[in-house]
């Protein structure tokens, strides 16, 4: 079983609609990160998770520790939003540094 | 400020070559993680390098090795490559003693294993 589990694998959605992405994890983090990451392969870090939730743009990330799951929402999408979303954590374990377990990511396409 | 860079983006190798991937970390970054990402799928975990050594390993063979130079820059090498090494392959730098500190990614070399 995967550290961290992400749905839906894929979703198509209309221009101007609300997105949601979920996210949920089973071992205890330090933080939580959403990535996306365009076709040609660069990642790009969109929030940093240890509670509650954050905003940028039309972008919002929401955490709830308690029950080891997170949300990211996209308000009124665009084509230029389409990518790959992952979500991935970084353990609370001092000892492992700061490695990352990945969600194997949600492909997101909006349609004009 | 120049971000994460690696080298080469794109390469073909033939089934039992050896193969040598480089990265640069974001400037003041001290800890380079390098990420397998096989189509379809998240990154996987290969090693860790702080302070020119192997901090921490995940599930890969010992085909793949690592080395960190000591201006943290960093070198993947996969030995007697397989088709299944096709992947793109990631790295990415952080700062090791400050937790949930932000992770910066390079864009990743394409290999490509025929």
């Amino acid at each position: 079983k995967n550290e961290v589990e992400q749905s839906p694998q894929n979703l198509t959605a209309q221009e101007g609609e609300f997105i949601t992405i979920n996210c949920s994890y089973s071992v205890g983090i330090s933080a939580l990160h959403w990535l996306q990451q365009h076709p040609g392969g660069g990642i790009v870090s969109l929030f940093m998770l240890s509670s509650g939730k954050k905003k940028h743009g039309r972008l919002i990330a929401t955490i709830n520790i308690q029950e080891k799951h997170s949300s990211l929402h996209i308000t009124a999408s665009h084509p230029r939003d389409s990518a790959v979303y992952i979500c991935a954590v970084s353990p609370s374990l001092r000892s492992t540094g700061n490695q990352f377990y990945f969600g194997t990511g949600t492909s997101l396409t909006v349609i004009p | 400020d120049a971000g994460v860079t690696q080298s080469p983006t794109h390469l073909i190798k033939t089934r039992g070559q050896q193969v040598t991937l480089r990265c640069s970390p974001k400037s003041g970054h001290d800890t380079v993680s390098w990420y397998q990402q096989a189509l379809g799928q998240g990154p996987q975990f290969i090693f860790q390098y702080y302070e020119e050594e192997e901090r921490q390993r995940g599930n890969f063979p010992d085909r793949f090795s690592g080395h960190q130079y000591p201006n943290y820059s960093s070198e993947l090498n996969v030995n007697a490559l397989l088709l299944g090494d096709s992947a793109l392959y990631l790295c990415a730098s952080s700062l090791l003693d400050r937790s949930g500190n932000t992770i910066y990614f390079g864009e990743g070399s394409w290999l490509t294993v025929v």
